[in-house]
């Protein structure tokens, strides 16, 4: 399984960017990259997911270099409402998504 | 669309007694997974499934945990007997293919807590 390090937990105030960086050093040709978010009392929740270079969506942009052994998940102009734990997985050869600690986000007004 | 569907929403029981815990995923999804999240964690997969067949159990403790997916719709995941360290919230999802580009669809979980 490919193992990925991400920070334990991040600070940020209400209208800034937030980028979380992923290293997954030993990521295979095939995997993809994914992030969830997960609320207190809720399941993780698909944001985004990608394979290289850039890929950007209504909720967040991922980034990845051309080594693929990092990845960059940027949320812009978060609210409130973007606190939650966020988790880089990345798909093994048999697809198995694996979690790890995630990165907590913290909001502040 | 429904999404994945989970009940109970909340469980307690004694340690040494039995609970199982239910999931109906997405129509359509032929992958579904069972994950154990303990306060904290992050999620962990104990069994995946592609229709009605176990694609990975590797670290679902089989000598108290069981699950199984009749006819390739619904699940059930039991437990017996329970532990102390089995309270975490179960947590189900689905998606269309073993590489679904876009990703699992998770349901809100059952909190287990064993006393």
């Amino acid at each position: 399984l490919a193992k990925t390090t991400q920070p334990i937990s991040m600070d940020s105030y209400e209208g800034q960017e937030v980028n979380i960086t992923c290293s997954h050093n030993n990521i295979a040709t095939n995997d993809y990259i994914t992030w969830y978010q997960q609320f207190p009392s809720q399941g993780p929740r698909f944001i985004i997911q990608g394979y290289k270079t850039k890929v950007t969506n209504e909720v967040a942009s991922l980034f990845i270099p051309a080594d693929r052994k990092s990845s960059t998940l940027s949320l812009p102009r978060v609210s409130l409402s973007d606190t939650a734990v966020y988790y880089c997985l990345v798909g093994d050869k048999d697809y198995k998504l694996s979690f790890g600690a995630g990165t907590t986000v913290t909001v502040r007004a | 669309e429904a999404g994945v569907a989970q009940s109970p929403r909340y469980k307690i029981i004694e340690k040494r007694q039995s609970v199982a815990f239910w999931c109906n995923p997405i129509s359509g999804h032929a992958t579904l997974y069972w994950y154990q999240q303990i306060l904290g964690q992050g999620p962990k997969l104990l069994i995946q499934f592609q229709n009605n067949g176990v694609v990975d159990d590797s670290q679902l403790p089989k000598d108290r945990f069981s699950a199984e997916r009749l006819k390739g719709v619904d699940s059930t995941l039991k437990i017996q007997p329970a532990k102390l360290e089995d309270s975490a919230v179960y947590l189900c999802a689905s998606s269309l293919a073993l590489s679904d580009p876009y990703g699992y669809t998770f349901g809100s979980g059952t909190r287990l807590t064993v006393v």
